[in-house]
Parts: C-alpha cells; structure tokens; sequence
C-alpha cells in the first residue's frame, strides 16, 4: 500500500526559531494536506496544496507540493508556543475513484521551548 | 456546536466485549470517514460513507469492525470482541463531498484492558 514518510519524527525547538518539515511518497498524490492535532483532539487542516510546485502560504506557516508530486514540505517561521503539537502530512492518490481517501503520515511532535 | 462531535470521548472495556463509537458529523455533510489513530502513529483509513451509495469498506481490520450510517447523519463504529490491539483513537470526519476538506471530530479514546 501506499506509504508516506515523514520526517523529522519530533522536533524541540526554541521560541522564535523557524521550523521545517517533510513527507516523501513512493506514490504519486494530487493533493497534498497538512494539519495540526493538538492534545487531546483531532487533526485541523492547515494548508491544502492542489497542483505541483504550489506554494501556499498561511500565516506564518508555508507549504510546498514538490514538482514530483511525490514530496511536500512545511514551514513555520517565528514559532511561539502554542505551535505545539503533531503536524501531520496526508496525500490524496490521483484518479483511481478512491481519490477521497487521505493517507497519513506518522506524524512529527513539535516541541516549543518558550 | 457546529463541529463534528463524537461520544463518548473515553471508553475502557475488557477483552472480549462490544463497543459502540457514535459520530454526529457537520450537518449537511453529505460524506463521513472513520479512521484508527494508534499511538505515536499516522492515521489509518477504515470506511467511508457518502450519501446513500454503498460505503467504502476496504479499511476495516477484520469483521470484527463494522460500522453503520443514517441517511446522511449520525454514524455508529462497532467493535464486537474487543482486543487489546484494538487500543487506539478512532476519528471521525465529514466533509461536503468525496474531495471536500474533512473535518476531524474530537476522537474516541479506546483501551482495551
């Protein structure tokens, strides 16, 4: 099956330093999600990402959907502490008539040290 | 409240009993997903429901999973003979449509003693 990898797994960072991270696939996805779940909740969307190459920014947070479709990035410039919490990517598969299914990665913890 | 809410928010049984999960999802929201969150883990697909078509069961573990929808409200995941793998968060989301944004609920904490 599909798998996406994302990395880094945790990160513990300093108050006002900027913050990347990235999802790599062996497949081809057509859209590209990142969300943000904090403690005790469920994921909410933060960027959408709909065509290669698209860079999207909201905020402080930039995303990128790589020329290959098969890798996406994410950005936080200037973190502060409630940037805390898991990001998590997701892809959704190009055609097939499954292409609402989003498949996740693993997540990378977030750690802000004020 | 105008999310996606689900009950209860925490549930501990033994081996071997049933559960019930409940989801109210976004009203008007024509589509509605389950997924299993284990620990440290990504989210992981287990059926979809849109409208009145056939739902999407491909991600269901075992039969042991099987969830049901009203109309185009309130759904039920069911575990019948919970085991201790089945330890997880299960999510629900809605959204307008097959490729529309989903929207996550709050999650069921489940753990299997």
């Amino acid at each position: 099956g599909q798998q996406l990898n994302q990395s880094p797994q945790s990160m513990f960072i300093q108050e006002g330093e900027d913050v990347s991270m990235n999802c790599t696939s062996s497949s081809i996805f057509n859209t590209w999600l990142w969300y943000k779940q904090d403690p005790g909740e469920g994921p909410v969307l933060l960027i959408a990402l709909y065509k290669a190459g698209e860079l999207t920014s909201n905020g402080r947070l930039t995303a990128q959907f790589g020329i290959t479709r098969k890798d996406s990035f994410l950005n936080i410039s200037a973190s502060i502490p409630s940037d805390v919490g898991i990001y998590f990517c997701a892809g959704q598969l190009e055609g097939g008539g499954s292409n609402y299914k989003l498949t996740f990665g693993k997540g990378t913890l977030l750690t802000v040290n004020p | 409240g105008a999310g996606v809410s689900q009950s209860p928010s925490n549930k501990v049984t033994e081996k071997g009993k049933d559960v019930e999960l409940r989801c109210d999802p976004i009203s008007g929201h024509t589509a509605l997903y389950w997924y299993r969150q284990r620990l440290g883990q990504g989210l992981e697909f287990l059926i979809y429901f849109q409208g009145n078509s056939a739902p999407d069961k491909s991600g269901l573990p075992s039969d042991r999973f099987s969830a049901e929808r009203t109309g185009e409200s309130v759904s039920t995941l069911t575990i019948q003979r919970t085991q201790q793998e089945d330890s997880a968060v299960y999510l629900c989301a809605s959204g307008r449509g097959p490729e529309e944004t989903q929207y996550f609920g709050p999650g069921t904490r489940l753990l299997v003693l």
